[in-house]
């Protein structure tokens, strides 16, 4: 079983939908990263949480540490959300990644 | 703006050659820095831990000889890969950690990352 899992893997819609990645891990951790990498493999990292929910434009994210468990929330999604979002422990432990891809 | 820089953003070099990976952070202090390595279709694997000043520690499986890091400054650490072969062909990607408190304090950026192509 991987420390960090991601669901779902693959995720298509339309613009304008609201959108949610989750994000479960087994391991204790200080913080937990919300990163998002494009076709050409450049990663920003969007969230930095250790508790509670974080708010950037249309982007929110949110963690339970009781739960080990995180979501990234999308609002009104548009196609240049398309990109995979990577949910990571510390520096360490990545999740394999949610691919997005939302259509006009 | 990037606040942590990768250099080159692509890279072919030839099979037994030795190529150099840049990562700088730009607008702050960073005594730690990590490298990772992607496939395609994969997630980030983390390499190794470049400590400012010491040895790199790095994770298990990874070839220190063959990836040799170092990062003489607070702001610049470099990953070499040594008698590159085809098979080290992959994404390299490089974080810093902006120690310092307050707004973008203890956070992580991410270098662009570097296409590496042994032909």
């Amino acid at each position: 079983k991987n420390e960090v899992e991601q669901s779902p893997q693959n995720l298509t819609a339309q613009e304008g939908e609201f959108i949610t990645i989750n994000c479960s891990y087994s391991v204790g951790i200080s913080a937990l990263h919300w990163l998002q990498q494009h076709p050409g493999g450049g990663i920003v990292s969007l969230f930095m949480l250790s508790s509670g929910k974080k708010k950037h434009g249309r982007l929110i994210a949110t963690i339970n540490i009781q739960e080990k468990h995180s979501s990234l929330h999308i609002t009104a999604s548009h196609p240049r959300d398309s990109a995979v979002y990577i949910c990571a422990v510390g520096e360490l432990i990545f999740g394999t990644g949610t691919r997005l891809q939302v259509f006009p | 703006g990037a606040v942590v820089s990768q250099h080159p953003s692509r890279v072919i070099c030839k099979s037994g050659t030795s190529v150099k990976i840049e990562c700088r952070s730009l607008d702050f202090q960073a005594t730690t820095m990590f490298w990772y390595r992607q496939f395609p279709k994969q997630s980030l694997m983390l390499m190794a831990t470049s400590n400012e000043g010491s040895k790199a520690t790095y994770e298990q499986g990874v070839e220190k000889d063959k990836f040799l890091i170092n990062h003489a400054s607070l702001t610049l650490s470099t990953l070499t890969v040594t008698s590159a072969h085809p098979e080290d062909s992959s994404f390299y990607i490089c974080s810093a950690r902006n120690p310092l408190p307050g707004q973008g304090g203890n956070t992580i950026y991410f270098g662009e990352g570097s296409w590496l192509t042994v032909v």
